[in-house]
């Protein structure tokens, strides 16, 4: 069955520290892997997104590596500000047997408080 | 762009009432994307639709929910009758391409509440 779970469940940092969230995935065949974050009170916006060849991606101080082998991914971000308190999803994309990687599994999210 | 547009933002009904939530997506947009989330489940993929036809709706929960497109910068999601299991944020995305490399793009949401 597919599955993507993510952890922690929740996180909290204090203001200019760095933290790692987690993914992992039993999705097969793999095509894609991307980090959304989700302020409060809105939808998701898309950070990063890997494909199976890609080990590393940079989006400012968020940087996402991915180790396909062991079917895992890993969101860093550096220095946090207040600003990065959100919810950050795990979403992996799997091919669909018509080819056209329609199929998206979801993480629950991290749910990330960065106090003063 | 002014984004994707979803109205209302928030809804609160009765048992049993009929529920209409609507989306604008970005113009220039091909792909047009229904999802439900909840704290338990995540995020949950209802059903999407390409230049306006409904490609796959594998995940809408029953019969209760109908969702059309009947040109390419509208969309509804009507869900008759609502039931209190309902309640949730129904969001809409669009997205330019269906490939794999193209990300989607969310709207606000609509927070649905059935008592």
């Amino acid at each position: 069955k597919n599955q993507v779970e993510q952890s922690p469940q929740s996180l909290i940092i204090l203001e200019g520290k760095n933290c790692t969230l987690q993914c992992n995935y039993t999705v097969s065949p793999f095509s894609n892997l991307r980090w959304y974050k989700q302020d409060t009170g809105r939808g998701p916006v898309s950070l990063t997104i890997m494909t199976f060849s890609e080990n590393t991606k940079s989006n400012g101080r968020y940087t996402a590596t991915l180790d396909a082998d062991t079917k895992q991914s890993s969101l860093h971000i550096t220095a946090s500000q207040l600003s990065d308190s959100a919810s950050y999803i795990c979403v992996v994309s799997a091919k669909s047997n018509a080819g056209n990687n329609r199929k998206l599994i979801w993480g629950l999210g991290t749910s990330l408080a960065v106090n003063p | 762009d002014a984004g994707v547009i979803q109205s209302p933002r928030h809804e609160v009904t009765e048992m049993g009432q009929e529920v209409t939530l609507r989306c604008k997506p970005i113009s220039g947009h091909d792909y047009l994307f229904w999802y439900r989330q909840t704290m338990m489940r995540g995020l949950e993929l209802l059903i999407y639709f390409n230049n306006n036809v409904p490609i796959d709706d594998s995940g809408m929960p029953e019969d209760r929910f109908s969702a059309k497109m009947p040109n390419a910068s509208f969309s509804t999601l009507k869900i008759q009758p609502s039931e209190p299991r309902d309640s949730a944020v129904y969001f809409c995305a669009s997205s330019p391409l269906g490939g794999h490399f193209y990300e989607q793009y969310f709207g606000p949401g609509t927070r649905l509440t059935v008592t």
